[in-house]
C-alpha cells in the first residue's frame, strides 16, 4: 500500500532549466515532509524538508511547495545543473518523524 | 557516512543460505532502521529498532529478522536467502532536533542471491 505517490518516474531537463517533482499523500496525520537526494552507489541524503505550517521553503536552488488542502507537495530545482542528476525521493512521517514512508523515487537527468 | 558503517558492501550468496548484514553507528542514536531499495518500489522498511533489544516489524519483514544487543550495532539476518531478496539494503539512523530531523543513511549493501 503506497502512502506517498511520486511523479514523474524519470525526468530529463536541460542545464539551466527548472526541474519539478511532485508528491501526494493520503494520511492527514503526516506532519513532516523531507526530500532525499541519492547519487549512484550512495545512500539517500536529506536535501530539504518542510512542515505543514508553511506553504514554501527555499534553500538555495531547491524549493519545496506545500499544499495542505490538496495533500500535495513538490520539489523545484531552479537553474538545474548536471551535478543535480540523481534520484530524488519524497517522504512523509507522522508523530514528528516517528517513521518515514517514501515515494518510489524520480530519476533526474540534467543534460549539459 | 556521518558515523554509519554497513558491512559487507557487496555480497553474493546462494539460495537457502543464511546471511547477516551489519550496521554500526558511532553517534549513540536510539532509532535505527533497515530498508531495502528496489527499482519502482523506492525504499521499503524491513525492521526498525527503538533501543537495545527493542525492535519492530516494517512493511516487508517476512523472511528477515533483526537483533540489537548494543546501541551501536543493528544486525539484519536473512534466515534462508531467496532470489526475491536480491536487493540493495540500507541502514539508517534517525536524527532529532529542529535542524537535523530525518534519516541519515549508510552507503548500502548490495546483496545478490543466486
Amino acid at each position: 500500500q503506497q502512502q506517498v505517490k511520486q511523479s514523474p518516474q524519470s525526468l530529463i531537463v536541460q542545464k539551466g532549466g527548472i526541474s519539478i517533482i511532485n508528491c501526494a499523500y493520503e494520511n492527514t496525520a503526516f506532519d513532516y515532509f523531507p526530500w532525499y537526494q541519492q547519487f549512484p552507489g550512495k545512500g539517500p541524503a536529506l536535501l530539504i524538508a518542510i512542515r505543514p505550517d508553511v506553504s514554501e521553503k527555499k534553500e538555495g536552488r531547491f524549493t519545496i511547495s506545500f499544499n495542505k488542502s490538496a495533500k500535495q507537495f513538490s520539489l523545484h530545482i531552479m537553474d538545474s545543473q548536471p551535478g543535480d542528476s540523481a534520484t530524488y525521493f519524497c517522504a512523509a512521517s507522522d508523530n514528528y518523524g516517528q517513521n518515514f514512508v517514501f515515494g518510489p523515487g524520480t530519476r533526474l537527468s540534467v543534460l549539459p | 557516512d556521518a558515523g554509519i558503517t554497513q558491512s559487507p558492501r557487496h555480497k553474493v550468496t546462494e539460495t537457502g543460505t543464511p546471511v547477516t548484514l551489519r550496521c554500526h553507528q558511532t553517534e549513540n542514536h536510539r532509532y535505527m532502521y533497515w530498508y531495502r531499495q528496489d527499482p519502482g518500489h523506492g525504499l521499503r522498511l524491513i525492521h526498525y529498532s527503538y533501543g537495545v533489544k527493542d525492535t519492530d516489524k516494517g512493511e516487508v519483514s517476512d523472511g528477515y529478522s533483526v537483533s540489537r544487543s548494543k546501541t551501536e550495532d543493528f544486525l539484519l539476518t536473512l534466515e534462508s536467502a531467496t532470489s526475491s531478496q536480491t536487493s540493495v539494503y540500507f541502514c539508517a539512523i534517525r536524527r532529532q532536533g529542529e535542524s537535523a530531523q530525518g534519516y541519515t543513511f549508510g552507503s548500502g549493501t548490495r546483496l545478490t542471491v543466486v
